[in-house]
């Protein structure tokens, strides 16, 4: 199993602002993921964190809004851009391991004003 | 990826057997049925896997149809504390380390 523990656990901003949200894992893991997930919906992908190299950016996410870092295989950053109060979600990291279990953090819920 | 299809939301009564149902009657034959549920205020979490057969965990039962197109999720004796969304997800063989995509889940209320 993995551990993971997310900072902030919540926030509140002001528009036109970033937030960092940090990802920490209790080991080694391959893979890390960020989700949004919207109030009342479900998880959405942002991307893939890649270790030693850029992020993988689904449809619709942009680097320049969510710039992602990922310099070791325990540790990941989401930064949200030049915020608005439609940023306002859940963000959540993920991690997978070499079997069939992903393991998510506990979220950071934010809100902009 | 294959998609699924599950009630937006089903209640049941505490130390009852909840049976949740999903449908995914394009699931190919390397497709795995992943469940995961969402408490409240929590990230996801890991519930049971199967593939064809049968599975049975400390947490539920995965009972999935012979023709593979759909499955159903068994809490055996549902406490307050199931209470969250349950999603059924596909995924490919060997992609534990792979994305996950969710569907919209099925809300789960139980009552006391």
């Amino acid at each position: 199993s993995a551990v993971i523990s997310q900072k902030p656990s919540r926030d509140i901003c002001q528009r036109g602002t970033s937030l960092t949200i940090q990802c920490q894992v209790d080991s080694q893991v391959t893979m890390m993921f960020w989700y949004r997930q919207q109030p009342g919906q479900s998880l959405t992908l942002i991307a893939t964190a890649n270790q030693g190299s850029e992020a993988t950016y689904e449809s619709g996410f942009v680097i320049d809004k969510f710039p992602i870092s990922r310099p070791n295989l325990t540790f990941s950053t989401l930064t949200v851009s030049n915020m608005s109060p439609e940023d306002s979600s859940i963000y959540l990291c993920s991690v997978g391991t070499g079997v069939d279990t992903q393991y998510f953090g506990p979220g950071t819920r934010l809100t902009v004003l | 990826d294959a998609k699924t299809t599950q009630p937006n939301s089903m209640e049941s009564n505490e130390e009852e057997p909840v049976h949740l149902p999903c449908n995914h009657s394009t699931i190919s034959g390397t497709d795995y049925i992943h469940w995961y549920r969402q408490l409240p205020s929590q990230g996801p979490e890991y519930v049971i896997h199967g593939l064809t057969s049968n599975v049975n965990n400390r947490m539920a039962s995965l009972a999935i149809a012979e023709d593979r197109k759909s499955s159903t999720l068994i809490l055996h004796r549902a406490t307050l504390r199931d209470a969250a969304v349950y999603y059924c997800i596909l995924r490919l063989r060997g992609q534990g380390a792979q994305k996950l995509v969710f569907g919209q889940g099925t809300r789960l209320t139980i009552n006391p």
